[in-house]
């Protein structure tokens, strides 16, 4: 079983969409990232959420940090085909990266 | 933000044979880095955690004499993948972590080394 869930594994939208991605745990984390991948790559990092209830935004992305941190939502306004990629989250249980654990990631496609 | 390198990008090697990959944090010292194992379709699996002058810790069911760690210097982690089979082709990615940035501690990836074992 996964530790962290991620949802929906497949999207398929038209440039100027919007959209939401998931990531949910049962577990507590004390921090929790998004990454972008891209195919053959590593995975580059987006955001890191830290305080429950945190939102950071990076142009056209939202990050919502649940509250009981246990959770946490990518939204994505107004998407273009450059915004295609695997989106991963990764969550931090202990504090410190002593083990980040991730999603089995979104894979997102914009249609121009 | 900081930069991870992997060397090689990609290699292909004979079944029995050993291949080294490297990883190097190349703007920041890394006391810590990990290395992570994705399969097709699949999310990445942490194999293991090396630290700079100790021995790597080894996630449960990964083999550590058939992946050889040494975090030899504050910027480089090697992983070796010892008599590689088919089965261990994969795509492998480290990662280091970066304690002095704007935010804290974070994780820093590499763009991976993609092994194919004929």
């Amino acid at each position: 079983t996964q530790l962290l869930e991620q949802s929906p594994q497949f999207l398929s939208i038209q440039e100027g969409e919007n959209l939401t991605v998931y990531c949910n745990s049962s577990s507590v984390f004390s921090s929790l990232q998004w990454y972008r991948q891209e195919p053959g790559e590593g995975p580059v990092l987006l955001v890191t959420v830290v305080t429950g209830g945190e939102v950071k935004k990076l142009k056209r992305l939202t990050f919502q940090f649940g509250d009981a941190r246990k959770d946490s939502s990518l939204h994505i306004t107004a998407a273009q085909p450059g915004d295609t990629g695997l989106y991963l989250c990764a969550g931090d249980l202990t504090g410190g990266y002593q083990k980040v654990t991730f999603g089995i990631g979104t894979k997102l496609q914009v249609i121009p | 933000g900081a930069v991870v390198s992997q060397h090689p990008s990609r290699v292909i090697c004979k079944s029995g044979t050993s291949v080294k990959i490297e990883c190097r944090s190349l703007d920041f010292q890394a006391t810590t880095m990990f290395w992570y194992r994705q399969f097709p379709k699949k999310s990445l699996m942490l194999m293991a955690t090396s630290n700079e002058g100790s021995k790597a810790t080894y996630e449960q069911g990964v083999e550590k004499d058939k992946f050889l760690i040494n975090h030899a210097s504050l910027t480089l982690s090697t992983l070796t993948v010892t008599s590689a089979h088919p089965e261990d082709s994969s795509f492998y990615i480290c990662s280091a972590r970066d304690l002095t940035g704007e935010i804290g501690e974070t994780q820093y990836f590499g763009p991976g080394t993609r092994l194919l074992v004929l």
